[in-house]
């Protein structure tokens, strides 16, 4: 069974431009989270999707958002890029929202705004 | 506010011997508690989870870990350091109504020597 993918893998891109990342859950599972991953801050929630439906959302300003299509493949954007915004972004799937599906993460995009 | 805290930035031990990275945590409920590992530029594994059925729990790769409700702890073991386990590890606690919403630790960078 295919892993999470996310693309592409490695991203350059300059300030004030916008980027979109992808990602492909694993088949069958319907909830789709992106977390941020950055030196100094670690590992923060950027947003969920269940059934192409946000269900939570992080602490994140509104330049970041994202969808979740029919099929459950999902997308985040961030426009206008800051430099801060330069980190490992990190999809993860799970089959349902109970705690008896724990998340299976991508191995990331690498985002480095110049 | 849920959180959990992770003793130890990094860590370092010798082939064979014994690995504890240390977790505790706070909640206002009955915590879901997990453990991460992260390779180099790879996403997030499940290593083991705690959802109350039974407080030795057994992960992967020979991992266990303990929930200690009277100490507020859940520290990761290994009884004998294999060199393939060097890598980070995060301890996560799931925010209190949303379960795909993790919190996590600053993580733990294992060093294992020959």
């Amino acid at each position: 069974k295919a892993g999470v993918t996310q693309t592409p893998r490695y991203l350059i891109k300059t300030r004030g431009q916008q980027v979109t990342l992808s990602c492909s859950p694993i088949s069958g599972h319907r909830s789709v989270s992106w977390y941020q991953q950055t030196p100094g801050q670690g590992l923060q929630f950027l947003f969920e999707y269940f059934s192409e439906t946000q269900r939570n959302k992080g602490n994140f300003p509104g330049r970041f958002s994202g969808r979740q299509f029919s099929n459950s493949r999902s997308e985040m954007n961030v426009s206008t890029l800051e430099l801060g915004d330069s980190a490992l972004y990190l999809c993860a799937s799970s089959l349902d929202r109970t705690h008896n599906s724990p998340l299976h993460f991508g191995n990331g995009t690498r985002l480095t705004v110049t | 506010a849920q959180s959990v805290t992770q003793l130890g930035s990094h860590v370092s031990v010798s082939e064979g011997a014994l690995v504890l990275l240390r977790c505790n945590y706070s909640s206002s409920v009955p915590p879901y508690l997990f453990w991460y590992v992260q390779y180099p530029n790879q996403g997030l594994q499940l290593l083991l989870k705690y959802t109350s059925a039974a407080t030795l729990v057994k992960g992967i790769n020979g991992f266990e870990a303990e929930f200690k409700k009277s100490e507020t702890s859940f520290h990761l073991t290994k009884p004998s350091a294999h060199m393939s386990d060097a890598a980070e590890y995060f301890c996560a606690v799931s925010d209190v109504g949303a379960t795909n919403k993790l919190i996590f630790g600053t993580g733990t960078l294992l060093a294992v020597q020959p």
